[in-house]
């Protein structure tokens, strides 16, 4: 039973562009979520989708977006980046109601 | 919004002896608390959790507890092996677990000491 996976590992970007994260959920999952985990901190809550709509958004601004695609996979996708935005981003699969499984996490560092 | 504290940052034990790591929240919404554990390079992975109807649950050497008049909750480790030695988050969400983003703790680093 494969677990959440997400690509790519690792990422550098400079300021100012474009990123796009991928997630695959736990087989037999629905909802997908995104966290953001800064260097020694708990991951942050940015949103959820389920049924290919964004359900809860967290306080986060507009330059994240998201995705999800019929077969429950999403993506991340953060615009005019800046250097706060390093960290590793974290994908979470459940079922609608159900607990939350994270995957390796990719990590972004902004240069 | 809830604000989750957790409490202490660091913790370091003997092996074989008991470490217990303990949250506070905020909001008398919040009825699921898990707990992960998160080991270096690694995304967290989820220990146990609990839910507001339920005051205590085990599983082999780890436990929570919830007291949900003083809205805190406290995670349990027995007989502490060197394999437990990781970073601990405690999270609190008001969706019955997968409904709602999880609040997160800022995390208590666990050593342990042979």
């Amino acid at each position: 039973d494969a677990g959440v996976t997400q690509s790519p590992t690792h990422l550098i970007k400079t300021r100012g562009q474009q990123v796009t994260l991928r997630c695959s959920p736990k087989s037999g999952h629905d909802t997908v979520s995104w966290y953001q985990q800064a260097l020694g901190q708990g991951p942050q809550f940015i949103f959820q989708y389920y049924e290919e709509e964004e359900r809860q958004r967290g306080n986060f601004p507009d330059r994240f977006s998201g995705h999800q695609f019929p077969n429950y996979s999403s993506e991340l996708n953060v615009n005019a980046l800046l250097l706060g935005d390093s960290a590793l981003y974290l994908c979470a699969s459940s079922l609608e109601s159900g607990r939350k499984y994270f995957g390796p996490g990719t990590r972004l560092l902004v240069l | 919004g809830e604000n989750v504290e957790q409490h202490p940052s660091t913790l370091s034990v003997q092996e074989g002896d008991s470490a217990v790591i303990k949250c506070t929240y905020s909001d008398s919404a919040s009825n699921y608390f898990p707990w992960y554990k998160q080991e270096l390079g690694k995304g967290p992975q989820l220990i146990i959790d609990i839910r507001s109807n339920v005051g205590e649950k085990k599983d082999q050497r780890i436990a929570v507890t919830l007291n949900k008049t003083a809205k805190h909750f406290s995670l349990h480790i027995t007989e502490t092996q060197p394999e437990d030695s990781a970073v601990y988050f405690c999270a609190a969400s008001s969706g019955g677990g997968g409904a709602d983003g999880l609040t997160f703790g800022k995390g208590t680093h666990l050593i342990i000491q042979p």
